[in-house]
């Protein structure tokens, strides 16, 4: 158990609808990053945030959008959904936002847009 | 872009057997490496790490080797268990790039008894 933890594991929605994925990074960690993770492109960055401000941006479409609040955990949201945007987003947390950090890995929210 | 789940490269190892899995980086300014483990269903799981300071590290039963000249990083398992089998991922990130990580392609570990 890495102390990541991310809901909901499962998610169902249909096309053009919008999801919202919630991350707790561990305690004491002040960075959160989100990477989605599918059979053709396999683990993509997408974003980081640390103590609630935009740290990088990475393959993140415009109809994703993230944030950190005060409390530190991380809202994924993504609209406008499409049958290419099923994937596990996996959120990670690192205790800074130094190049050397090590990111600790949550189990997933596995999407399924039909 | 990278390949995981269908095309994943699979490296077969009997227990108790050694275990190499290799990695290949092309930006010659990363300067942190890190090996993670992902098991079906599950995140990926930090296993070791190295800095481009180092060629060599060791944790238990795993040691990372590091070769800047060719850009080529491994990890070797001791006496591979059947607990070993998951998906291994080689991570890179370079100064510079706010920690944003870069994943290599996959290789999948099958343990056979």
């Amino acid at each position: 158990d890495s102390g990541v933890t991310q809901t909901p594991k499962h998610l169902i929605t249909a096309t053009g609808q919008r999801v919202t994925l919630r991350c707790s990074p561990r305690s004491g960690d002040l960075s959160v990053y989100w990477y989605q993770q599918s059979l053709d492109q396999g683990l993509q960055f997408l974003i980081q945030y640390y103590n609630g401000e935009e740290r990088a941006k990475g393959n993140i479409l415009e109809r994703f959008s993230a944030q950190q609040f005060p409390d530190l955990h991380s809202e994924l949201n993504l609209s406008s959904l499409e049958l290419g945007d099923s994937a596990l987003y996996f959120c990670a947390s690192s205790a800074w936002a130094g190049s050397g950090e090590t990111q600790y890995f949550g189990p997933g929210t596995r999407l399924l847009v039909l | 872009g990278e390949s995981v789940g269908l095309h994943l490269p699979t490296l077969s190892v009997q227990e108790g057997d050694n275990s190499i899995i290799n990695c290949a980086y092309s930006n010659s300014a990363s300067d942190y490496f890190i090996w993670y483990k992902q098991e079906s269903g599950k995140g990926p799981q930090f296993i070791i790490d190295i800095r481009s300071n180092m060629d060599k590290r060791q944790g238990q039963r795993v040691t990372v080797l590091l070769n800047k000249t060719v850009k080529h990083l491994s990890l070797q398992i001791a006496a591979t268990q059947p607990g070993d089998s998951a998906v291994y991922f080689c991570a890179e990130i370079s100064t510079g790039t706010a920690s944003k990580l870069t994943f290599g392609t996959g290789t999948r570990l099958q343990v056979t008894l």
